[in-house]
């Protein structure tokens, strides 16, 4: 069945240092691709998404381009922030109705001034 | 706007107990989901809703869980006769529609805990 892999955590950065989580997946067909990110005591929210293969998804400084040669989206941000600390989870979908998300287990992000 | 909200957002509860967990879908929504995050499990699908079509229960993990949505609006997920291992935080999602590119928003959740 469809899977998808991230980095295990913790990862631990000074501000502005560069970020990189990976993350990889196994499907059948075009899923389309998302990053959640869970801050402290807050629930889940998108961070950003890519539908189709080289679409690159963006938000708040972070980056991540669906790679389908390599099955992998990996989330990028080239200047962290404490505020940037959470966790932060690589989710499909497969493009069909009612699938749900599937997340890889998350991956948490500790950044220190 | 109002997003989803999930009530009670904690609930301690005996083992052996039924419990019943609440979900309010952002107005509009027709698909909803429920998923349980876990420390050993991560977080898992357990049930989706879509408009009035019979609901896909293919990640309900027993029988002693069970769904319903009335209306095509507000949802409970019950569990009937709660083990140790229930213990979760359960999460509710709301999308627009069904179709698998689109955002699912998610409320804030209902921490379980069984003593």
């Amino acid at each position: 069945g469809d899977s998808v892999t991230q980095m295990e955590g913790p990862v631990t950065l000074s501000e502005e240092a560069c970020l990189t989580i990976n993350c990889t997946y196994t499907a059948t067909g075009y899923p389309s691709l998302f990053w959640y990110v869970q801050y402290p005591g807050e629930g889940l929210q998108l961070l950003l998404k890519a539908t189709k293969a080289d679409d690159k998804g963006s938000n708040k400084g972070f980056e991540a381009t669906y790679r389908k040669e390599t099955t992998s989206f990996h989330l990028e941000k080239g200047s962290v922030q404490v505020s940037d600390s959470a966790v932060y989870f690589c989710a499909l979908s497969a493009n069909q109705a009612g699938t749900a998300l599937i997340f890889g287990k998350g991956t948490t992000l500790s950044v220190s001034s | 706007g109002a997003g989803v909200s999930q009530s009670p957002s904690n609930k301690v509860t005996e083992k052996g107990k039924d419990v019943e967990l609440r979900c309010d879908p952002i107005s509009g929504h027709t698909a909803l989901y429920w998923y349980r995050q876990s420390l050993g499990q991560g977080l898992e699908f357990l049930i989706y809703f879509q408009g009035n079509s019979a609901p896909d229960k293919s990640g309900l993990p027993s029988d002693r869980f069970s769904a319903e949505r009335t209306g095509g609006s507000v949802s409970t997920l019950t569990i009937q006769r709660t083990q140790q291992e229930d213990s979760a935080v359960y999460l509710c999602a709301s999308r627009i529609g069904g179709g698998g590119r689109g955002e699912q928003y998610f409320g804030p959740g209902t921490r379980l805990t069984v003593t």
